[in-house]
């Protein structure tokens, strides 16, 4: 059974980077047609897609973010990680990271979150 | 305010019927397939329904989903207690170059 777990700080001061990472078990991030996501749920709002990476290091953002977002994939570690930068407290959220079966298509392995504050 | 549209809550008894709506636009449900979520707090979301009206192995057959036109539905019945939850609908938007997300509808059981 894939799993996905994600990791990194709840805490990050404004203006910093948010760094997250996202391990990947009972399975390979490696071929076929699955993107490797992450996504976000802020305090009492619904969900907002980041950005994807492909096992050969491809990306695709949300054009929103975009300037901000940096992901990647370590498929030795059979990982992926986020780097969103210059963050603000409206980025308070809970990230989720996500394994997409293809570009167009649905997510159907989720993480079970982790909630990072922006705060001072 | 997100690019598809859901009723932001439902409520209904034990046993009834209840259905999701999720509507949007061509330049997404209209051309792409939709999916639904099932998110309780603190867990990982769960996949409920792809390609607009298929089932994931382990879901049960009281949940359902179809897409007509710009719109699509997510269908539950005999409710239950754990169906409280909340339910995301989801697919690509040509326009935005993104993957977009409902507002979310929290399904109240009482």
């Amino acid at each position: 059974q894939l799993q996905l777990q994600e990791s990194g700080p709840g805490l990050v001061k404004p203006s910093e980077t948010l760094s997250l990472t996202c391990i990947v078990s009972g399975g390979s991030i490696s071929g076929s047609t699955y993107y490797w996501d992450w996504i976000r749920q802020p305090p009492g709002k619904g969900l907002e897609w980041i950005g994807s990476v492909y096992y050969s290091g491809s990306t695709y953002y949300n054009p929103s973010l975009k300037s901000r977002v940096t992901i990647s994939v370590d498929t030795s570690n059979n990982q992926f990680s986020l780097k969103l930068s210059s963050v603000t407290a409206t980025d308070t959220a809970a990230y989720y990271c996500a394994r997409h079966r293809d570009p167009y298509g649905d997510y159907d392995y989720w993480g079970r979150g982790t909630l990072v504050t922006v705060s001072s | 305010q997100s690019v598809l549209t859901q009723p932001p809550s439902l409520s209904a008894a034990p046993g009834q019927k209840v259905t999701i709506s999720c509507s949007g636009s061509s330049s997404n449900i209209e051309n792409f397939r939709v999916s639904w979520y099932q998110h309780l707090p603190r867990t990982a979301p769960k996949l409920l329904i792809y390609e607009n009206n298929q089932r994931p192995s382990g879901i049960p057959d009281r949940f359902s989903g179809s897409k007509s036109g710009t719109s699509a539905t997510l269908g539950i019945t005999g409710l239950q207690t754990g169906d409280e939850a909340d339910y995301y609908c989801g697919t690509w938007d040509t326009s935005l170059s993104a993957w977009v997300f409902g507002g979310g509808t929290k399904l109240t059981v009482l």
